[in-house]
């Protein structure tokens, strides 16, 4: 069965570096997302991503973070400069349609902020 | 802002008992989907109920969605360890992005 993958599995960086999230979605897959989930909290919506551009995205979704498809099978989170409280579980989740479609999600990446 | 409560919030019991989670919300969802997630991975979907009083049988597990499409639980019966995990419901409305409740966290004793 297809499935989403993501690296690198856990990711260590210094307050203040540059990340770079990476992600290949399910191949006919259209609809793509990161969600992140901090310790013992919920799984939080940060962005969606259809026909090569932001769909929608919520308030945790600063400046800091940029996605992008380079491109056919890619799907990347940016964080230009983390910050502590940026810590998370980072997943990656692609979709075949919109309304009512189920998510496939990776196994995420760890995020650790130094 | 759509918000889902899931109670309880942490369930301990032992092998071959039943239980039931439910996931509440004041917001009317077009669906209602249910996820388990174990550590270090991601959500895998259980499944989605559409239609208001809908119920949804997988092997032990039933899932019911409410009548007025605002709420929805999930009954187990006679629970396994491998049933241990975390169970979320996430809802959708329209054409906005999904949201989670805080889940429940199962844990089946042998």
């Amino acid at each position: 069965e297809p499935e989403v993958t993501q690296t690198p599995s856990h990711q260590v960086t210094q307050m203040g570096q540059e990340v770079i999230l990476r992600c290949v979605p399910i191949s006919n897959h259209l609809y793509f997302y990161w969600y992140r989930q901090i310790l013992g909290q919920k799984v939080e919506f940060l962005v969606s991503f259809y026909n090569n551009e932001i769909s929608e995205k919520s308030e945790i979704f600063d400046d800091q973070f940029s996605v992008e498809r380079p491109d056919g099978s890619n799907f990347t989170l940016k964080i230009r400069s983390t910050k502590l409280e940026d810590s998370a579980m980072y997943f990656c989740a692609s979709s075949a349609g919109l309304r009512n479609s189920p998510l496939h999600f990776g196994n995420g990446t760890r995020l650790t902020v130094t | 802002t759509q918000l889902l409560e899931q109670s309880p919030q942490f369930l301990s019991i032992q092998e071959g008992e039943n239980l039931t989670v439910y996931c509440n919300s004041s917001s009317v969802f077009s669906s209602l989907q249910w996820y388990r997630q174990e550590p270090g991975e991601g959500p895998v979907l259980l499944v989605t109920v559409v239609t208001g009083g809908e119920v949804k049988k997988l092997k032990r597990l039933t899932f019911q969605f409410g009548d007025a499409r605002k709420d929805s639980s999930l009954h187990i019966t006679a629970a396994q360890p491998g049933d241990t995990g975390l169970y979320l419901c996430a809802g959708c409305s329209g054409n906005t992005p999904l949201v989670f409740g805080k889940g429940t966290r199962l844990s089946v004793i042998a």
